[in-house]
């Protein structure tokens, strides 16, 4: 089946920082989603982002397709952004949203 | 618009029980998706339903395990018989077409004792 990978697994930033989070998958896919599950298990989306560029406040995404990756960037962090961020895709000759799920980045935005 | 309601937020069962989950999707969304996540791991795909009709449940255990939206009322997920490793995180989710955005509900958190 097809591989998500999510980088890094782990990353702690002080308040005000940038970061970029990175997915790599391994077969086309015609659905890309990112996803933040805050510490109370609550999961939100992000970004629905099969191809090309979004932005939503702080938070950007790009995905390039033909290249099988996609990037979330987070901008000036604030410690509500602390959680797990997922990634998630489902194949190109999927109908319907068997999402898989990549192993995630684990966020702390501390004070 | 209210989002995805799941209930109950928690739930504990002794082993051999049944535990019987719910899930409303947003108003307008006839798609209905059901995820599983395990202690530190991410979410996996168990079924996906439309109004009275299961279209895919590759991911559900074969026993034990089945799904339900029926035409008037909250889709169902319901585990018979209930074991240790069946403890987990159980999302509902839905979408107002097929490829859109998935939105989670809050989850039910099974517990096993």
């Amino acid at each position: 089946g097809i591989q998500v990978e999510q980088s890094p697994p782990d990353l702690i930033l002080q308040e005000g920082a940038n970061s970029t989070l990175r997915c790599n998958f391994s077969d086309s896919v015609n659905n890309l989603q990112w996803f933040h599950q805050n510490p109370w298990g609550q999961l939100i989306n992000l970004f629905y982002i099969p191809s090309g560029t979004k932005q939503n406040g702080r938070l950007s995404a790009t995905t390039v397709a033909t290249e099988r990756y996609s990037l979330l960037y987070i901008s000036s962090s604030q410690t509500t952004d602390s959680g797990v961020y997922f990634c998630a895709v489902s194949l190109m000759n999927t109908g319907f949203q068997k999402l898989v799920f990549g192993t995630g980045t684990r966020l702390l935005v501390s004070p | 618009n209210a989002g995805v309601m799941q209930n109950p937020r928690h739930l504990v069962r002794r082993r051999g029980q049944e535990a019987r989950l719910r899930c409303s999707p947003m108003k307008g969304h006839s798609h209905v998706y059901w995820y599983r996540q395990l202690p530190e791991e991410g979410l996996k795909f168990m079924v996906y339903l439309q109004k009275e009709n299961i279209i895919d449940e590759s991911g559900m255990p074969k026993e034990r395990f089945s799904a339900e939206f029926p035409k008037e009322g909250p889709s169902i997920l319901r585990i018979q018989q209930v074991v240790r490793g069946d403890s987990a995180a159980y999302f509902c989710a839905s979408s107002l077409d097929l490829n859109e955005k998935l939105f989670f509900g809050s989850g039910t958190q099974l517990s096993v004792l």
